[in-house]
């Protein structure tokens, strides 16, 4: 079975400030794994995945995560947020046996203050 | 091309009432799911559904049945609501891709 953890269920940061969003995961067998965003009141929307090969990630609206084996970690990153950043941030890891079943964290709220 | 459809946005429901909850697609995707979404606990899986014809359990699937009407249509039925089920409840489809892609939700409160 899998598991997702992340680590802070809010993170304020000031506008184009940097900020990362930690994951951690468990499992067993290989995954792959995923970044959502859900802005207020509309479903998720998929920031940016690992499949395979680079270990680097690059998503929309700038964001890039980092896939860690040894770590089992899968931290979301941006240099330099803005306002509309404002949301909250999904990690899900499925299996790669099939059928695409996520397993979802229980959700990072980002706040971007001016 | 309007993605993925939910209806209704919003439902009450007393206690002990039965409705379902409506889901379809028009991408032409093999596979639908259903999630849960709860404050504090991510969004969790109730059922999905692999190909047209087929459905499965996920995390959560007591209290609900589902049904894959052809390979557009994906509903979700409570049979007897209880107040331990209110939620926001979102439908998904996916390809090979494995990217899932979301409808708006429904927000469902049982009194």
């Amino acid at each position: 079975a899998q598991s997702v953890t992340q680590l802070d269920s809010q993170v304020p940061v000031f506008e184009e400030a940097p900020v990362e969003l930690r994951c951690n995961y468990s499992s067993s067998v290989s995954v792959y794994l995923f970044w959502y965003v859900q802005y207020p009141n509309q479903g998720l929307q998929l920031l940016l995945k690992y499949l395979s090969g680079s270990t680097l990630v690059k998503g929309i609206n700038g964001f890039e995560a980092e896939f860690n084996k040894s770590q089992t970690s899968f931290h979301l990153r941006k240099p330099s947020v803005h306002i509309s950043d404002t949301a909250e941030y999904f990690c899900a890891v499925s299996d790669t046996g099939g059928y695409n079943k996520l397993i979802f964290g229980a959700g990072t709220r980002l706040a971007v203050h001016p | 091309n309007a993605g993925v459809t939910q209806t209704p946005k919003f439902q009450v429901l007393k206690t002990g009432q039965s409705m379902t909850l409506q889901c379809a697609q028009d991408m032409n995707h093999n596979s639908m799911y259903w999630y849960r979404q709860d404050p504090g606990m991510g969004l969790r899986l109730i059922y999905y559904s692999a190909s047209e014809g087929t459905t499965d359990k996920g995390e959560v699937p007591n209290g609900y049945n589902v049904s894959r009407l052809n390979k557009r249509e994906f509903s979700l039925r409570l049979e007897s609501a209880a107040p331990s089920q209110t939620s926001v409840y979102f439908c998904a489809s996916s390809e090979d891709t494995y990217e899932q892609y979301f409808g708006p939700g429904t927000r469902l409160t049982v009194t």
